[in-house]
């Protein structure tokens, strides 16, 4: 079984519209994060968590939204949707067994939205 | 501002072809850096973690290495099934637990 799962994998919305995108984890992590993916621009950190209603900012926050009420979920809410957060999305979570803290990151299969 | 930057953006390879990615970085306090390894439509999937430089990690036909301004994967003879993105990420003292990715290397082999 996959150690994080996201939902819905696709999902096409109107511009206005509310849209919730879920991520759950089965490894215990206490770190999870949202990041979009774009072309040129790589992955980039929408909205961060470090624990249970525990959340912080990324680099592209604006617009966007998280709710995290236990350590399996996350979800990231789009109040409004707009053709600029048409992308891909992608759930990730991390412990902190690595040296110095860092964290090794594992990756959902990745949510696709369109918003027209 | 930290920055993460890769070169080639694309490269093409014959089967057999050795060839290295770059991974360049202007950050302070280096936590880590990180190669993911992206197949298309799937989710970024671990490949190594180095911490200081000097380190080496080898997988397979793959080998990271890293400096104080930059990383290499070197690729030794590659096989068609190693074409994908390969994403370079660090992780910074300043940032905590959070990761900063470059824009990826798409990388195609042929047979």
């Amino acid at each position: 079984d996959a150690g994080i799962t996201q939902s819905p994998r696709h999902k096409v919305t109107e511009t206005g519209t509310p849209v919730t995108l879920r991520c759950h984890q089965t490894e215990n992590h206490r770190y999870m994060y949202w990041y979009r993916q774009d072309p040129g621009h790589g992955l980039r950190l929408i909205h961060y968590s470090y624990g249970v209603k525990d959340t912080d900012k990324g680099e592209v926050s604006d617009g966007y939204s998280v709710s995290r009420s236990k350590t399996e979920d996350f979800l990231l809410t789009l109040e409004s949707a707009t053709s600029s957060q048409t992308s891909v999305y992608f759930c990730a979570s991390g412990g902190t067994g690595g040296a110095g803290g860092a964290n090794v990151l594992t990756f959902g299969a990745g949510s696709r939205l369109t918003v027209l | 501002e930290d920055q993460v930057t890769q070169s080639p953006e694309a490269l093409r390879l014959q089967e057999g072809e050795s060839s290295s990615l770059n991974c360049s970085y202007t950050v302070s306090g280096l936590r880590g850096l990180f190669w993911y390894r992206q197949d298309p439509g799937k989710g970024p999937e671990f490949l190594f973690t180095l911490y200081s430089a000097g380190e080496e990690k080898e997988k397979e036909r793959l080998k990271a290495t890293l400096t104080k301004k930059e990383s290499f994967l070197h690729i030794t003879a590659p096989k068609p099934e190693d074409s994908a993105t390969y994403l370079c990420a660090v992780q910074t003292l300043e940032y905590g637990n959070k990761l900063v990715f470059g824009a990826g290397t798409i990388l195609r082999v042929k047979s």
